[in-house]
């Protein structure tokens, strides 16, 4: 079967930098992405992910190991507005999202 | 104004009852989605769309259905509602192949069944 894992919930505080993981068992591989969705609201689009490596796009980093099916977000200098569940999905073979059940981040000051 | 708008926002119905789910875009994509989304599970894939003459099932379909009126609109059926169906209901956009993943939700559709 086709399986996402993620943590349920992660702690951290302002300003610090916390990395949420994402394991994956897909049939086929055509990209992971990573949502954002504040509680209450439309999950909104992060990044994608098809080669090995890290992109970059401001304070958020996400990466990806195909051959270790992981990926990882990364968040620097965090901010409140940063408290929200994280979703990582991978397009398998058929171009269908797979989805993980998130991982809600809680932000302390 | 969002370019995904859904109708209604929140909805309370009784078991056995017939209910509709609007979804309604302006960006123009030709691909439509309806997910569902309960609490610690990932979202669920109910139907798609990737143009008015072509629908499919997704993961859960059973016990719903849809109609792709308009490139623009893809309505949502539960023709008997039950219990199980209550939880909060996402239709989404995109463009082709690679942009599949990149969808573009509506501020979703809460549906309690009582």
């Amino acid at each position: 079967g086709q399986n996402i894992d993620q943590p349920t919930e992660m702690t951290a505080t302002e300003g610090a930098i916390v990395q949420i993981n994402c394991t994956y068992q897909t049939s086929g591989f055509n990209g992971l992405f990573w949502y954002q969705q504040h509680a209450g609201e439309a999950p909104t689009f992060l990044s994608y992910n098809v080669l090995d490596g890290l992109e970059e796009k401001g304070r958020f980093s996400s990466f990806l190991s195909r051959s270790k099916g992981y990926s990882y977000l990364l968040l620097k200098e965090l901010q409140m507005k940063d408290s929200a569940s994280y979703l990582c999905a991978v397009s398998d073979s058929n171009y269908q999202l797979i989805w993980g059940a998130g991982t809600k981040l809680i932000i302390k000051p | 104004d969002a370019d995904v708008t859904q109708t209604p926002r929140n909805r309370i119905t009784k078991t056995g009852k017939r209910i509709m789910l609007e979804c309604s875009q302006t960006k123009g994509h030709d691909r439509m989605y309806w997910y569902r989304q309960d609490p610690g599970l990932g979202l669920q894939l109910i139907y798609y769309s990737f143009d008015v003459k072509d629908i499919n099932k997704g993961e859960i379909s059973d016990g719903y259905s849809v109609s792709r009126q308009a490139q623009a609109k893809f309505s949502l059926s539960l023709e008997s509602a039950i219990p199980n169906q209550t939880a909060l209901y996402f239709c989404a956009t995109s463009e082709g192949d690679r942009e599949a993943g990149e969808l573009f939700f509506g501020e979703g559709s809460r549906l309690t069944v009582l």
